[in-house]
């Protein structure tokens, strides 16, 4: 079945360092990809996605590329602030159409002042 | 708009008796979603609704677990009766139609801890 990998946590950098958490998926045809973050007390908010090979999905300085040779979605930032302390949660959407999501388990990042 | 609403935030019972969640979708949302987000692990989907129609329960422990979607908006998901093993946080999301480009919103979720 569809399953998604990510890096193990938890991730701990000091403010303005750069920020890679890697994902791996398995799946079937052409899935959505997807990353979400899930801040301390709050519910799980879509952070970005890309829907094709090469697509580019950005949002709040983050970035991820979809590489269907390598069926990886790593997620990048350039510069992470306090703010981005969260859990990230990399998943994938398979082809159809549907929202229906698999998830992969999570990477705790804190960052330090 | 307003969020997902879910209640309760938190429930603490006793292995073999029974417990309830509420969510209310954002309005207007088609799709309704219950996962189980066990500590240390991603949200596995339990049942997804459309309208008030069951769109996929195939990781629904049926046995145990059921849920409802009357008149297509409110949603319970039941356990009965609970093991240890269900300990964990119940998040329901809700999206416009369950399409590619309708994202989902979820709620704050309800934490489950089963002694």
């Amino acid at each position: 079945g569809d399953s998604v990998t990510q890096m193990e946590g938890p991730v701990t950098l000091s403010e303005e360092a750069f920020l890679t958490i890697n994902c791996t998926y398995t799946a079937t045809g052409y899935p959505s990809l997807f990353w979400y973050v899930q801040y301390p007390g709050e519910g799980l908010q879509l952070l970005l996605k890309a829907t094709k090979a090469d697509d580019k999905g950005s949002n709040k300085g983050f970035e991820a590329t979809y590489r269907k040779e390598t069926t990886s979605f790593h997620l990048e930032k350039g510069s992470v602030q306090v703010s981005d302390s969260a859990v990230y949660f990399c998943a994938l959407s398979a082809q159809g159409g549907s929202e229906k999501l698999v998830f992969g388990k999570g990477t705790k990042l804190t960052v330090n002042p | 708009e307003a969020g997902v609403a879910q209640s309760p935030r938190y429930k603490i019972i006793e292995k073999r008796q029974s417990v309830a969640f509420w969510c209310n979708p954002i309005s207007g949302h088609a799709t309704l979603y219950w996962y189980q987000q066990i500590l240390g692990q991603g949200p596995k989907l339990l049942i997804q609704f459309q309208n008030n129609g069951v769109v996929d329960d195939s990781q629904l422990p049926k046995d145990r677990f059921s849920a409802e979607r009357l008149k297509g908006v409110d949603s319970t998901l039941k356990i009965q009766p609970a093991k240890l093993e269900d300990s964990a946080v119940y998040l329901c999301a809700s999206s416009l139609d369950g399409r590619m480009n309708s994202p989902l919103h979820f709620g704050n979720g309800t934490r489950l801890t089963v002694t």
